[in-house]
């Protein structure tokens, strides 16, 4: 079964900061790779999402995404956070053919302004 | 925009008691799924069904059963509460062939 790594549960930073969080899954193979966002109180969201071409992604709120076949990673990088990033950021991934998708345990990002 | 309701967001139960929690989606999707959500352990699958009428264990099956009797609506079921189901639980939908899921807006439930 497809695994998913998110390391630094709890991360925290000063605003201006650059964030980059860690992905990595377990399964090679076709996949689609995800980043959501929970906002305090709020819906799980998608941030952005990967499923062919090129692999730099962007996603909203200057989120970006790189898919890295070689490394089975999909990192989350913004250059410069600002307070309203504060949430849980998760990243899943989709096996092809397979309707489930597998989450990581979660980043707790705290932007301190 | 898609919705995926829930039917509460909060509910306080009683250890021993049957406990529902209803999941409402007005966009056609096939395919619904409930989660839980811990801190530190992500978000864990229950329950999933592609159909009505149909559905699949997730990862963490036990202690819960489901219910799809209408395409829209995927009912998540507590036959006996205990204290180690207190959670959130997330319900979840998507199109077959769209692989991008929408999330409602949880329920958190306190077992005592």
């Amino acid at each position: 079964a497809q695994s998913v790594s998110q390391h630094n549960h709890h991360v925290i930073l000063s605003e201006a900061a650059s964030l980059e969080l860690g992905c990595n899954y377990s399964y090679g193979g076709t996949v689609n790779l995800f980043w959501y966002v929970q906002y305090p109180g709020q819906h799980l969201q998608l941030l952005l999402k990967y499923f062919s071409g090129d692999p730099l992604v962007k996603g909203i709120k200057g989120f970006e995404a790189e898919f890295i076949k070689s490394k089975f990673s999909f990192n989350l990088r913004k250059p410069s956070v600002q307070w309203s990033d504060t949430a849980e950021y998760f990243c899943a991934v989709k096996s092809y053919g397979n309707n489930r998708l597998a989450f990581g345990k979660g980043n707790q990002v705290v932007v301190i302004p | 925009d898609v919705k995926v309701t829930q039917s509460s967001r909060y509910l306080v139960k009683r250890t021993g008691e049957k406990v529902f929690l209803e999941c409402v989606q007005d966009m056609d999707h096939e395919n619904m799924f409930w989660y839980r959500q811990d801190p530190g352990l992500g978000l864990r699958l229950i329950y999933f069904s592609y159909d009505v009428k149909m559905k699949e264990k997730g990862d963490i099956p036990e202690g819960y059963s489901v219910s799809r009797e209408k395409k829209e609506r995927f009912s998540l079921i507590l036959e006996s509460a205990s204290t180690n189901q207190t959670s959130m639980y997330l319900c979840a939908s998507i199109r077959q062939g769209n692989d991008e899921q929408y999330f409602g807006p949880g329920t958190r439930l306190t077992v005592t």
